[in-house]
């Protein structure tokens, strides 16, 4: 399967600040990638889909001016927390879909995000 | 009604049994299944996908696949400690997404495999 790298795997910022999450797909190059958000004990929750040289396709109820959504390339995509508050701490993950086996999906090792 | 439902467990099972993990879905039109292994604190992994009705295996994991029931089932046979995990469902159908390759999830399977 396709190998997903995130970084960093851990953060911890104050109320306000904002925090970068990079995701890069490290064997193959995916013009989609995907924004999945976990609260403890909780399903994923599917926040964005990334698209190479396009906008960012938003689930809804996810704030795009909150979660800004960067693919530049066709191996990263990135995921920004503007203005985090303790309510955004959660366990960020993000995943690439492989078509040429067929519609699996990888995912990232996750960025765990403690806003205090 | 949830378009992808799992009986949240804990499915208990004691260690060489088979654990059979169970997931049923909304949507006629899907046409892609995945079963992702979750450990505590980790990102999904996958472990088997299914695209026809029927079996497929793979080392001690059996997918089963009921498009006409809208069943999907995990078998994990001689279950091991290591096991021990979150098992989520995943469904992937043109319904759903309008074009573009969007999982929906199951709120997930906690399994536990006791000495």
């Amino acid at each position: 399967g396709a190998v997903v790298s995130q970084h960093p795997s851990r953060v911890i910022c104050k109320s306000g600040t904002s925090v970068k999450i990079e995701c890069r797909s490290l064997d193959f190059q995916a013009t989609t990638m995907f924004w999945y958000r976990q609260f403890p004990k909780k399903s994923l929750m599917l926040m964005a889909t990334s698209n190479e040289g396009s906008k960012a396709t938003y689930e809804q109820g996810v704030e795009k001016d909150k979660f800004l959504i960067n693919h530049a390339s066709l191996t990263l995509s990135t995921l920004t927390v503007t203005s985090a508050h303790p309510e955004d701490s959660s366990f960020y993950i993000c995943s690439v879909n492989q078509l040429a086996g067929g519609y699996e999906q990888y995912f990232g090792p996750g960025t765990r995000l403690t806003v205090t | 009604q949830k378009e992808v439902e799992q009986n949240s467990g804990p499915l208990s099972v004691p260690e060489g049994a088979i654990a059979s993990l169970n997931c049923t879905y909304s949507d006629r039109g899907s046409q892609s299944f995945f079963w992702y292994r979750q450990y505590s604190g980790k990102s999904p992994e996958l472990i088997m996908s299914i695209y026809s009705n029927g079996d497929k295996e793979d080392g001690r994991f059996t997918a089963q696949l009921n498009k006409a029931s809208q069943y999907v089932s995990l078998l994990i046979r001689d279950s091991q400690p290591s096991d021990s995990a979150t098992y989520l469902c995943a469904v992937k159908s043109i319904g759903f997404s309008g074009g573009y390759n969007k999982l929906i999830f199951g709120a997930g399977t906690r399994l536990a495999v006791h000495p």
